[in-house]
């Protein structure tokens, strides 16, 4: 079974600032998506960003970027120019097989004023 | 739009009640997923509807009952829960389960068992 570690249980940064999230999985399939999504206080799971593992290009979304390292198995998000709306839960995921979502045990992200 | 609604917000029930829990979503999503998500821990998947058939059930306890009555809409029936039970249920749906699919979550019911 697939599995994700999220070694940072919380990270607190200044506003505007930028900060990285890291997140490794294990995996022996080839073909995979991976996934980031943030739950702010009111709990609603937010997509983040997503990555095709067929893809060599890292996924961007405004100021949020990931850094795929395919070999080394790491998914790291990159929060650019951060804001106090970014302060939420941060989860990564791993669709295994089409349907199961693993998520790893995510990361509290606080970004102070 | 990518909007996934669910009702109740909260839900407070006690050990011998039966209450059902609603998820709707009108993005022609033929796949729908119940997920479970105790205090501080994440998401964990219980079951999933494709075309409106149950394709994946997480060996839930039967005093979970899903229902699927259309692609727009999807049950939880609770009955002779347990207080470990109580829970933030999260809804999502994608558009179908080829792979690859973006899951899209609800706001999610929180649970109290009394």
């Amino acid at each position: 079974a697939q599995t994700v570690t999220q070694s940072q249980p919380e990270m607190s940064v200044q506003e505007a600032e930028t900060v990285t999230l890291s997140c490794t999985y294990d995996t022996s399939e080839n073909n995979y998506y991976l996934f980031w999504y943030k739950q702010p206080p009111s709990r609603q799971m937010i997509l983040v960003i997503r990555q095709e593992a067929y893809k060599q290009q890292n996924a961007t979304e405004n100021r949020f970027s990931v850094n795929f390292q395919k070999a080394a198995k790491s998914f790291s998000l990159k929060i650019s120019d951060s804001q106090l709306g970014d302060t939420a839960m941060y989860f990564c995921a791993f669709l295994q097989g089409a349907q199961k979502l693993v998520f790893g045990q995510g990361t509290r992200l606080t970004i102070n004023p | 739009d990518t909007e996934v609604t669910q009702t109740p917000k909260h839900l407070v029930m006690g050990m011998t009640n039966k209450k059902s829990l609603k998820c709707e979503q009108h993005m022609g999503h033929r796949a729908m997923y119940w997920y479970k998500q105790k205090a501080k821990k994440p998401p964990e998947l219980m079951f999933v509807y494709s075309y409106e058939k149950l394709s994946i059930n997480e060996s839930v306890p039967s005093r979970f009952s899903p229902e699927c009555p259309n692609s727009s809409l999807l049950n939880l029936h609770l009955h002779a829960l347990q207080p470990e039970d109580s829970a933030l249920y999260l809804c999502a749906s994608s558009h179908g389960t080829s792979g690859g699919e973006t899951q899209y979550f609800g706001p999610g019911t929180r649970l109290l068992v009394l």
